[in-house]
């Protein structure tokens, strides 16, 4: 079956680096993605990291994939006030010739200065 | 490149009502899919499709139904309102059927009162 799962909260001061951490239970994933919710607002993809890589770093950010514990992190380098939102993964899943996405139930990241 | 285009931004309608949603993919996408938000349930998907036909459906009540037209616009409809159908109802595009990215809009907050 397919659930993901992710803390509902973190907290991190200006500057400090920021670890979002997820767990998923389906193998058959095909990709990983992180996106970024802010209030009022629709889901903005972040990154996304292929289901046989490690590591995935793109700027800021760096993807870590452990997928024999089926464990994804972000983690946001010199978190910024603007960096505060909820923070979802979400898994790819091929199914039925298409293919759907099972997010987690978001982290709140809050920035303080 | 115009974005994931959602109409209307904000809908108010009664129990018993129906609705109709739009959803216009970023041009030259050809798959749509649709998600559920609420503060309870989360992230939930409703459908998929790409080149008119429907791919996948979650598991929501046959009151939720979509369709997609030759120009990949797609439309949602829900009938016989219930007010556990308040939630932030979102769209995502994709160029193929199993490209990796997919792009949100910015989503239809639908209020039932």
């Amino acid at each position: 079956g397919e659930d993901v799962e992710q803390s509902l909260f973190l907290s991190v001061r200006e500057g400090d680096s920021s670890v979002i951490n997820c767990t998923y239970t389906d193998s058959s994933s095909t990709y990983l993605y992180w996106y970024k919710q802010e209030p009022g607002a629709g889901l903005q993809l972040l990154t996304y990291i292929f289901s046989n890589m490690d590591m995935k770093q793109d700027q800021r950010l760096t993807v870590l994939l452990n997928k024999k514990d089926k464990h994804l992190s972000l983690r946001i380098a010199d978190t910024q006030t603007g960096d505060s939102a909820i923070y979802f993964c979400a898994e790819g899943i091929l199914t039925g010739g298409g293919n759907k996405l099972t997010f987690g139930t978001g982290t709140q990241l809050k920035v303080e200065l | 490149k115009a974005g994931v285009t959602q109409t209307p931004r904000y809908l108010i309608k009664t129990r018993g009502q129906q609705v109709t949603l739009s959803c216009s993919p970023i041009s030259g996408h050809r798959s749509v899919s649709w998600y559920q938000q609420t503060p309870g349930q989360g992230l939930q998907f409703l459908f998929e499709y790409f080149s008119e036909t429907q791919r996948n459906k979650g598991n929501f009540p046959g009151r939720f139904s979509g369709r997609q037209f030759s120009n990949s616009r797609s439309e949602m409809n829900v009938s016989t309102l219930e007010l556990g159908d308040s939630a932030l109802y979102l769209c995502a595009s994709r160029a193929g059927q199993v490209n990796t990215e997919a792009f949100f809009g910015q989503g239809t907050r639908l209020t039932v009162v």
